[in-house]
This record gives C-alpha cells, structure tokens and sequence, in this order.
C-alpha cells in the first residue's frame, strides 16, 4: 500500500509570491491533515479535511487556504508569502478521526 | 500554549541503553500518542493509548499514561542507534476537534 505523497519535495519561493503543495493520501483514507513544521513553533497544526469539508482550521491567518478534492487528495496554498512562511509542510491522512496519522515526507518550503 | 511539554528537551545514551522521555499536558485528553521523526523526514506512528488505558507495549517500546497528573511516558529499552530521532507525543482532545497537538519533542541520540 502506497504511502501519503506530497509533491513537490522541495521549493524556493520569493516573498509576496503563492505556492501550492499537493498531498495524496494513502488509499482508503479520507481525512487529510496538514501542518506546519518550524525550529521555532514546533509541529502547529494548519486544517483538516474529510469528505471535501474543511472540520478545523489552526490559528493561521488567511493567507494559508486547503481543498480536498472527490478522490481526496488535497492541496494547500499559502498566497503573498513571507520570509516567516519558511517550513517542512507536512500532509497526514487517516482512516477516521480515531485513528493514527499517517504522514507524508513533507515539502520544504523556503521563503527568500 | 496547549502543546504539550517533552522533557529532556535533548537526550544522549549509549546502545543497549534505555531511554525514556516524558511528557506532560494541560487539557483533558481521548487518546495520547507518540510518534518518530527522522531528521528531515515525515513523523511515523508508534503507539496510541487511550485515556482509558494506564500501559502500552509495542516491542521494544513502552508508554504510561497517568492522567491524573496529565503525563505520559515513552521507555524505549535497548536501544539501537536506529533509534535516533526526534520523539514527540501528541494530545487527541477527541470531540470535533479533529487534531492532534504536539508536543516540542526530544532528540535522541544513540551513540553506537
């Protein structure tokens, strides 16, 4: 069974500019997570998503935004970026609430 | 903050040693869990335990949870140099929260 993938791997972005990252969870699986990874805050959690709604959303401010889409695979998008947006993203499905995350290797964004 | 507290913050033994982290919370809780990190990479499942539960084995690992005290342990025993990583545990707050909060984490180093 194949793993939680998140795409791309690694990005460079300049300030004021937006970046999407894509997460494809493990089959079967249709709850998506996302959080924010950083030395400083720690793991902070962004939103979660099942059945293409958005359940929670973390303390973040508007420009940070998620979809999940029919097949679930989900995607996040953070517009006008700033230097503190820099972070390993990380992208989690699970079968239900209950149940552990399962974990995508992340995408290290780095904001210049 | 609501995140939990790992201590030691950082923590260095040497193979077929144990080690054991601690973490302590301030909400009440529906499950408890901890999970891995390698350096860079996405966090793995160990084990979750639930509020209901005092003890947990999984091979080689070990986790208490006293919820009186709002703290949990992780005892790894024997450890292998494998077992270097960041360990953080994570507060299931159950409900309609659908989020896990987590902890700063403890790096253990295993020195060969």
């Amino acid at each position: 069974k194949a793993g939680v993938t998140q795409t791309p791997r690694y990005l460079i972005k300049t300030r004021g500019q937006q970046v999407t990252l894509s997460c494809s969870p493990i089959s079967g699986h249709r709850s998506v997570s996302w959080y924010q990874q950083t030395p400083g805050q720690g793991l902070q959690f962004l939103f979660e998503y099942f059945s293409e709604t958005q359940r929670n959303k973390g303390n973040f401010p508007g420009r940070f935004s998620g979809r999940q889409f029919s097949n679930s695979r989900s995607e996040m998008n953070v517009s006008t970026l700033e230097l503190g947006d820099s972070a390993l993203y990380l992208c989690a499905s699970s079968r239900d609430p209950n149940s552990p995350l399962h974990f995508g290797n992340g995408t290290r964004l780095t904001v210049t | 903050s609501q995140q939990g507290e790992e201590d030691p913050q950082a923590l260095s033994i040497q193979e077929g040693e144990n080690a054991t982290m601690n973490c302590s919370y301030k909400t009440s809780i529906n499950n408890l869990q901890w999970y891995r990190q390698n350096s860079g990479r996405g966090l793995v499942h160990l084990i979750l335990i639930r509020s209901n539960e005092r003890e947990k084995h999984s091979g080689r690992l070990r986790v208490t949870l006293d919820t009186s005290k709002k703290s949990s342990s992780l005892l790894i025993t024997a450890s292998r140099a494998a077992d270097t990583a960041s360990y953080f545990c994570a507060r299931d707050s159950g409900g309609s929260n659908y989020k896990l909060t987590f902890g700063k984490g403890t790096l253990l180093t295993v020195n060969p």
